[in-house]
């Protein structure tokens, strides 16, 4: 299982763009990159998934470079309602896939 | 977002005692998994289930056990509950579209054990 590598914690304020980078250096080449958000008392909720270059939904885009080491997750005009950890998975579809958390990102976005 | 729940919500018990948390699923999905969420750690998963009577255990299965025998629920056993099972629990069914696949997570469960 590819390890996860992503900033303990991070601050922004309210309408900006905020960027969260991940490092998997170790990803394989049937692996994709999720990103998943908690709220407190909340499981994680799911945001974006990719496997290269860039994924764009209705709340944010995923940037994966040629080497697919890295990820960014873009999320933006943050807004209060978006403080929340973030975490970065890679792993590869198939049976039962196993999803190894890492201790994610808090994100805290300040008036 | 996708039909998960889990019963209970909260609970607390005592130490040596079983405990069963259901999760139970409306959307027909193929996988299923319980996972812990303790303070300062993100969540690792317990066991985990890829089809009626087939499961297989994660990173953290000492002291539990998991059933399936319907593909709407799973079960997870803690057959002498210690206090250090006291966590969050989390159940998530697994939507598989063409060659990836996303997981989704149910509300969770707080259990104590005193």
């Amino acid at each position: 299982l590819a390890k996860t590598t992503q900033p303990i914690s991070m601050d922004s304020y309210e309408g900006q763009e905020v960027n969260i980078t991940c490092s998997h250096n170790n990803i394989a080449t049937n692996d994709y990159i999720t990103w998943y958000q908690q709220f407190p008392s909340q499981g994680p909720r799911f945001i974006i998934q990719g496997y290269k270059t860039k994924v764009t939904n209705e709340v944010a885009s995923l940037f994966i470079p040629a080497d697919r080491k890295s990820s960014t997750l873009s999320l933006p005009r943050v807004s209060l309602s978006d403080t929340a950890v973030y975490y970065c998975l890679v792993g590869a579809s198939g049976s039962a896939r196993q999803l190894t958390f890492g201790s994610g990102t808090q994100l805290t976005v300040l008036p | 977002d996708a039909g998960i729940t889990q019963s209970p919500r909260h609970k607390v018990t005592e130490t040596g005692t079983p405990v069963t948390l259901r999760c139970h699923q409306t959307e027909n999905h193929r996988y299923m998994y319980w996972y812990r969420q303790d303070p300062g750690h993100g969540l690792r998963l317990i066991h985990y289930s890829y089809g009626v009577k087939d499961t297989d255990k994660g990173e953290v299965s000492d002291g539990y056990s998991v059933s399936r025998s319907k593909t709407e629920d799973f079960l997870l056993t803690l057959e002498s509950a210690t206090s250090s099972q006291t966590s969050v629990y989390f159940c998530a069914i697994s939507d598989k579209r063409g060659v990836q696949e996303t997981q989704y997570f149910g509300p969770g469960t707080r259990l104590l054990v005193l």
